[in-house]
């Protein structure tokens, strides 16, 4: 299995710019998530996913959307992209269980809005 | 929702063990800690988790006090692939009550001595 997998690992996007943040897996997890890590800080949740079709917020969702049409794949869409949106962005996936799971991580894409 | 309070870092020597503390006062009976670490550059990785008994695995053993208010991740042979940010984190439900989000916090700086 290759996991969970993303892309692009780099990126440098111009203010008021659109990309779309790739994220597949092949695990076939139902729970799907995105997060972003600034410099020197933890992860927190901009969108989750719990199956195809079904979305919802994070902590921190503005700016940002997202789709799930297929269980493997949980685009990011930046809109009018922000000097405040540079960061590093990590999809992850799990299973959902009742007595506790992990979550698996990609290898993160690394964007800079200038 | 439950904190965790971690020591910004640590420091080590290789081939000793290390006993990487944290503190959750306000846990709840039905959360359970979670350990996950991420090497430089990485997406985060999980290491392990528990509930109220102590956990053994091949990277690591967990110690969860008796009252449950604070656990100490054990890496018994430190390798300098050990080192890395170390996150203590207690499982969160949302509103729906079903859905169980991570929220990653500052963790520990785990730097290991040759």
């Amino acid at each position: 299995n290759a996991g969970v997998t993303q892309t692009p690992k780099f990126r440098i996007l111009k203010i008021g710019q659109s990309m779309t943040l790739q994220c597949t897996q092949d695990m076939n997890h139902n729970y799907m998530y995105w997060y972003r890590q600034d410099p020197g800080m933890g992860l927190k949740l901009i969108y989750y996913s719990v199956g195809a079709g079904i979305t919802d917020k994070g902590e921190v969702p503005n700016g940002y959307n997202v789709s799930r049409s297929t269980t493997e794949d949980f685009p990011l869409r930046l809109e009018l992209a922000a000097p405040s949106q540079t960061s590093v962005y990590f999809c992850a996936s799990s299973y959902s269980t009742v007595g506790g799971y992990e979550q698996y991580f990609g290898p993160g894409t690394r964007l800079t809005v200038t | 929702d439950a904190k965790t309070t971690q020591p910004n870092s640590m420091e080590s020597n290789e081939e000793e063990p290390v006993h990487l503390p944290c503190n959750h006062s306000t846990i709840s009976g039905t959360d359970y800690i979670h350990w996950y670490r991420q090497l430089p550059s990485q997406g985060p990785e999980y290491v392990i988790h528990g509930l109220t008994s102590n956990v053994n695995n091949r990277m690591a053993s967990l110690a969860i006090a008796e009252d449950r208010k604070s656990s100490t991740l054990i890496l018994h042979r430190a390798t300098l692939r050990d080192a890395a940010v170390y996150y203590c984190i207690l499982r969160d439900v949302d509103s729906g009550g079903s859905n169980y989000k991570l929220t990653f916090g500052k963790g520990t700086l785990l730097t290991v001595n040759p």
